[in-house]
């Protein structure tokens, strides 16, 4: 069974510092794909990264930056000098190859907001 | 073409209603999905079309749910005799490409009330 699990349901920062979402996943599959999407009030989902499970590097694009780590399970995902801007539902997912690939499995989210 | 289009943003029905929903995709993008949404959860996959095949649907889907995608292009999401519990927002997204796990966009979604 796929699983994405969130524990932290809301966050709050003051504007400028550094926030850490978690995300751990659980899975069978040695070939899988994980997900970050942002939903701001408007509702609209935002793609923000892909990793797939061989690729184990961690990213940085901008403020944003990834760690993935297989043994731990888990795709933490880090905002620098946040804004409020970045106020926003943070849904991590995951796809497997056992699934049919073709569909996501969401954790429940991560409300951050952004004091200014 | 600007993104995934949804329509209606949102829906008031009684319950016992029929509603439809319709998703146009990025133009090209041969896959469609339909997920929903319910409050502070994340969004439940319920179908998946390659171009016109429905090739995926889920448990969720139950009986009263129908989906269709004609030539490939935009679809509807149908549900019949609506009951409370399927008040939600109902997520459209496409994607483009033979390769599995390409990214998914994802329109703005139809927020459905049943009273």
């Amino acid at each position: 069974a796929q699983k994405v699990t969130q524990a932290q349901t809301e966050i709050s920062v003051v504007e400028k510092e550094d926030v850490t979402l978690d995300c751990v996943y659980e899975t069978r599959d040695t070939t899988y794909y994980l997900f970050w999407y942002k939903q701001p009030p408007s509702g609209e989902l935002v793609f923000l990264i892909r990793r797939n499970s061989f690729d184990e590097q961690n990213e940085i694009s901008g403020r944003y930056s990834w760690n993935f780590q297989k043994s731990t399970s888990s795709f933490n995902f880090t905002i620098t000098a946040s804004q409020v801007v970045d106020s926003a539902v943070y849904f991590c997912a995951l796809s497997a190859s056992n699934t049919g690939a073709n569909n996501l499995f969401f954790g429940t989210g991560t409300r951050l907001t952004v004091i200014p | 073409d600007t993104g995934v289009s949804q329509d209606p943003r949102h829906k008031i029905t009684k319950r016992g209603q029929n509603v439809t929903f319709r998703c146009d995709p990025i133009s090209e993008h041969n896959r469609l999905y339909w997920y929903r949404q319910t409050l502070g959860q994340g969004p439940e996959f319920l179908t998946y079309f390659q171009n016109e095949a429905q090739l995926e649907k889920s448990r969720l889907l139950s009986d009263r749910f129908s989906a269709e995608r004609p030539k490939g292009s935009f679809s509807t999401l149908e549900i019949q005799r609506t009951e409370q519990g399927d008040s939600a927002m109902y997520l459209c997204a496409s994607s483009l490409g033979v390769r599995m796990n390409t990214e998914a966009f994802f329109g703005q979604g139809t927020r459905l009330t049943v009273v």
